[in-house]
């Protein structure tokens, strides 16, 4: 069965450090465009960062130079390294693959809460 | 880049057709045809329902159907059920120079 499992949310302080994970069954992360979208409470959805097949990173204005999307081909897992977290990164954090690179989430994780607050 | 512009409601009633508007610019939606549509329930993870503006994926119903005309794209729901009442989403690629993807804020489909 295809499908992701994310970990690691919780409850940080401001200014403190998180790493999200995201295992992949089914498919291989490494093969394919691989996201992170987060939905603060009551909100809509931002993309956050993504990762290309090649390698290639990229970030969204609101949280480049503070988080860091990375993977482990062997484990078949995605991460996202959070620091200097702020209040405004309080949310729910799903991870996503785009199959077809063409901005189509296909396959979404059930979301890990990260919750910033002292 | 700002988020894409779309109804915060609509409504309809079983049977009837609508339709939820998303609206961009000449650096996103009009320049690109790389426009999804996400289907959400509450507290559950967002559904691709529609891609390259478009096209199904496999398993979802011929009652959805994309569209886009300049800067404006458009997710058309016909034969409106009650398991389609949730939140929508539109997205759009907004890359130039770099990656970026924008989200539209959402609209929350009421069937009455």
């Amino acid at each position: 069965e295809v499908q992701l499992v994310e970990s690691g949310g919780g409850l940080v302080q401001p200014g403190g450090s998180l790493r999200l994970s995201c295992a992949a069954s089914g498919f291989t992360v490494s093969s394919n465009y691989m996201s992170w979208v987060r939905q603060a409470p009551g909100k809509g959805l931002e993309w956050v960062s993504v990762i290309y097949s090649g390698g290639s990173t990229y970030y969204a204005d609101s949280v480049k130079g503070r988080f860091t999307i990375s993977r482990h081909n062997s484990k078949n897992t995605l991460y996202l390294q959070m620091n200097s977290l702020r209040a405004e990164d309080t949310a729910v954090y799903y991870c996503a693959r785009d199959k077809w690179e063409a901005n189509a989430f296909d396959i979404w994780g059930q979301g890990t809460m990260v919750t910033v607050s002292s | 880049q700002s988020a894409l512009t779309q109804p915060a409601s609509v409504s309809g009633s079983p049977g009837q057709s609508i339709t939820i508007s998303c609206t961009g610019t000449s650096s996103d939606v009009g320049s690109y045809n790389l426009v999804s549509w996400y289907q959400q329930h509450p507290g559950k993870a967002p559904k691709l329902m529609i891609y390259e503006g478009s096209k199904r994926p496999s398993g979802v119903s011929n009652r959805f159907s994309g569209s886009k005309s300049g800067n404006t794209a458009s997710l058309t729901i016909s034969g409106l059920q009650a398991e389609d009442e949730a939140d929508y989403y539109c997205c759009s690629y907004a890359g130039s120079s770099t990656f970026y993807v924008v989200f539209g804020g959402g609209t929350k489909l009421t069937v009455l």
